[in-house]
């Protein structure tokens, strides 16, 4: 079964850092990887999409890289704000089915 | 884009009663729709795939009794958690596919909703 980590739990840096979180996964036959955003008591937003052929994705001042031969993707946050502390998850689909890692908690200190 | 809502948000109920959790396909169908559970600080869980016009597949350890799932319509299932406790507290939230091949598969998620048991 597909088994996917986030590293690390929690993370706290100063406005403006830039800032890296990292996601591994067992199986390294998957079909894409998407990060997604959960902002305490909401829903989740999703970010980015990595097809399993593609090896990064930009959005804004979010990259994600992925590697499937390692089994890890990154998310890289650039010139991070205030405004984006929040539990970041990743999540790699084997089909239909998505498997879900614990997650980031993020915060970005003013 | 594809947007799956799911309806209610928020709701507080009693111990004993039954909830209904909504999620709908608002612009594509969607033959199979998947729920999941996510307990504080775990990641989430799929609990069940929500098949169209057929009996929904449970995931190992979750009771098809306690959490009953209807997909009468290609654009909606609905989720129902007869006989609430507090330990069925939980933020549940589902999915729906976009595509036409497993590589190409986009998922959109509802927005989730909240469930406080007391």
């Amino acid at each position: 079964k597909q088994e996917v980590t986030q590293i690390p739990a929690a993370l706290s840096v100063p406005e403006g850092e830039n800032l890296v979180l990292n996601c591994s996964f067992t199986d390294s036959a998957i079909y894409n990887l998407q990060w997604f955003r959960q902002d305490p008591g909401k829903g989740l937003t999703s970010l980015l999409l990595i097809q399993s052929s593609q090896r990064e994705q930009t959005s804004g001042r979010l990259n994600a890289s992925l590697d499937k031969s390692s089994g890890r993707s990154t998310l890289y946050i650039a010139a991070s704000q205030p405004g984006d502390s929040a539990t970041y998850l990743c999540a790699v689909s084997g089909g239909n089915q998505f498997y879900f890692g614990t997650g980031t908690s993020l915060t970005v200190i003013p | 884009g594809a947007v799956v809502s799911q309806h209610p948000s928020w709701v507080i109920c009693k111990s004993g009663t039954s909830v209904k959790i909504e999620c709908r396909s608002l612009d594509f169908q969607a033959t199979t729709m998947f729920w999941y559970r996510q307990f504080p600080k775990q990641s989430l869980m799929l609990m069940a795939t929500s098949n169209e016009g057929s009996k929904a597949t449970y995931e190992q350890g979750v009771e098809k009794d306690k959490f009953l799932i209807n997909h009468a319509s290609l654009t909606l299932s609905t989720l129902t958690v007869t006989s609430a406790h507090p330990e069925d507290s939980s933020f549940y939230i589902c999915s729906a596919n976009l595509g036409t091949g497993a590589s190409g598969n986009t998922i959109y998620f509802g927005e989730g909703s909240w469930l406080t048991v007391v």
